[in-house]
This record gives C-alpha cells, sequence and structure tokens, in this order.
C-alpha cells in the first residue's frame, strides 16, 4: 500500500462537461501517473509527472490536461468529456526506494452519457 | 516503443490445477518486467517483478514467472491454484531505466473453478 487515494471513485456525467479527477498520495514520491483502463487494453499512460509543475504526455494524451502544484496531489482534468473517455482511470506512483515499481489508486470509474 | 502480448484473454481452470498465463514482449533491449494482479473493483497489486538477477521470480501466494530473454517471454505460473487467485492478471514491461514509460498487456482474466 502507497497510500494513495482517488476521488471521486466513481462519476457519471454528460458530453461536454468539465471533470477534474483527483489523485493523492501521502509518501512524498516524485513521480506521479495518470491511466486509463479499457476492456482489451490493458493499462494506457495519459499523462505523468516528475515534480511540482513538471508533467509529461503520454500514449494517450489527447482530451486530458494535468496539474500538479503540490507534491501530494496529481489533477487530471477532462476539458469537455466525449463518450469515448468513458473508463476506469488509475493514478500510480513511483516508488524510487522500492527498485521503481509503480504502485496503483483504487481507480475511479468515470461514465460519460 | 514495446508492445506486450498477452494471448489469452481469459484461463479457465480447476481449483487445484496448475496454470500457466502467457506475456510475451516485443523488444530484446534491457528490460524490467512485471505481473500486477487486480481483482473485482480493485486497483492492480504487484505481484511480482524480473529486474535483474535469477530468471525465476517467485511472489509469496505461489506463483512464479521466468524471464527468459531468447523468447522475449516472462511467463506466470502456478503449480496448483485456488479460487481466490481468481482475477485479472496484467503483464507490464519497462525499458532500460525508462520507468515513466510502462507498457502493459491487455490483461488475461484467470477463472478459477470449483
Amino acid at each position: 500500500d502507497a497510500g494513495i487515494t482517488q476521488s471521486p471513485r466513481h462519476k457519471v456525467t454528460e458530453t461536454g462537461t468539465p471533470v477534474t479527477l483527483r489523485c493523492h498520495q501521502t509518501e512524498n514520491h516524485r513521480y506521479m501517473y495518470w491511466y486509463r483502463q479499457d476492456p482489451g487494453h490493458g493499462l494506457r499512460l495519459i499523462h505523468y509527472s516528475y515534480g511540482v509543475k513538471d508533467t509529461d504526455k503520454g500514449e494517450v494524451s489527447d482530451g486530458y490536461s494535468v496539474s500538479r502544484s503540490k507534491t501530494e496531489d496529481f489533477l487530471l482534468t477532462l476539458e469537455s468529456a466525449t463518450s469515448s473517455q468513458t473508463s476506469v482511470y488509475f493514478c500510480a506512483i513511483r516508488a524510487e526506494g522500492r527498485a521503481d515499481t509503480q504502485y496503483f489508486g483504487p481507480g475511479t470509474r468515470l461514465t460519460v452519457l | 516503443a514495446q508492445s506486450v502480448t498477452q494471448l489469452d484473454s481469459q484461463v479457465p481452470v480447476f481449483e487445484e490445477a496448475p496454470v500457466e498465463l502467457r506475456c510475451n514482449y516485443s523488444s530484446s533491449v534491457s528490460v524490467y518486467l512485471f505481473w500486477y494482479v487486480q481483482y473485482p473493483n480493485q486497483g492492480l497489486q504487484l505481484l511480482l517483478k524480473y529486474l535483474s538477477g535469477s530468471t525465476l521470480v517467485e511472489s509469496i501466494n505461489g506463483f512464479e514467472a521466468e524471464f527468459n530473454k531468447s523468447q522475449t517471454s516472462f511467463h506466470l505460473r502456478k503449480p496448483s491454484v485456488h479460487i481466490s487467485d481468481t482475477a485479472e492478471n496484467f503483464c507490464a514491461v519497462s525499458e532500460g531505466y525508462n520507468f515513466n514509460k510502462f507498457y502493459f498487456g491487455s490483461g488475461t482474466k484467470l477463472n478459477v473453478k470449483p
């Protein structure tokens, strides 16, 4: 357990509305990640952060933005949600003191109607 | 970029039978290999990992995986499964020291039947 929480855990929203998902960690890890999980695709990296205000894109970043103003919080924003963004979103941290393994939060199930 | 292939989307098996979940990756460059397990409605948990050293790695609940560089594989095995092993299992690969890029397979659902 790496002290990762995600909020909300479930959300239903309508197409075109903005949505922000929050990832919070308690162990001061530098690296944080956002993935989406879809059937048949496994997990795909959306964005990651390597420090406060330092972020970079993953393989499926279109339609998503992120922010990290504090070490413990990493926010994922869908500026204008679309039905194709219906998914389960996982946050992860990289435990640099534990062989760089990634540890995952419990996930947020997002449904865009 | 790596691609990770888990050919079996589902593996049904009876309790106490042996099981193998297959994982192949595309590149033979230096890689680190992981298996994660996801129980229903939960996040992913690390099951085991290979970073270096012995090519056979084990988990605390009886699973093992063997790194085979020539076949670019990292198959997961257990000699005798339990009902509680029912879960989705994901193979993941990171290239060398680039731990920011984890490539996941599409997952294999292990379904243990009584």
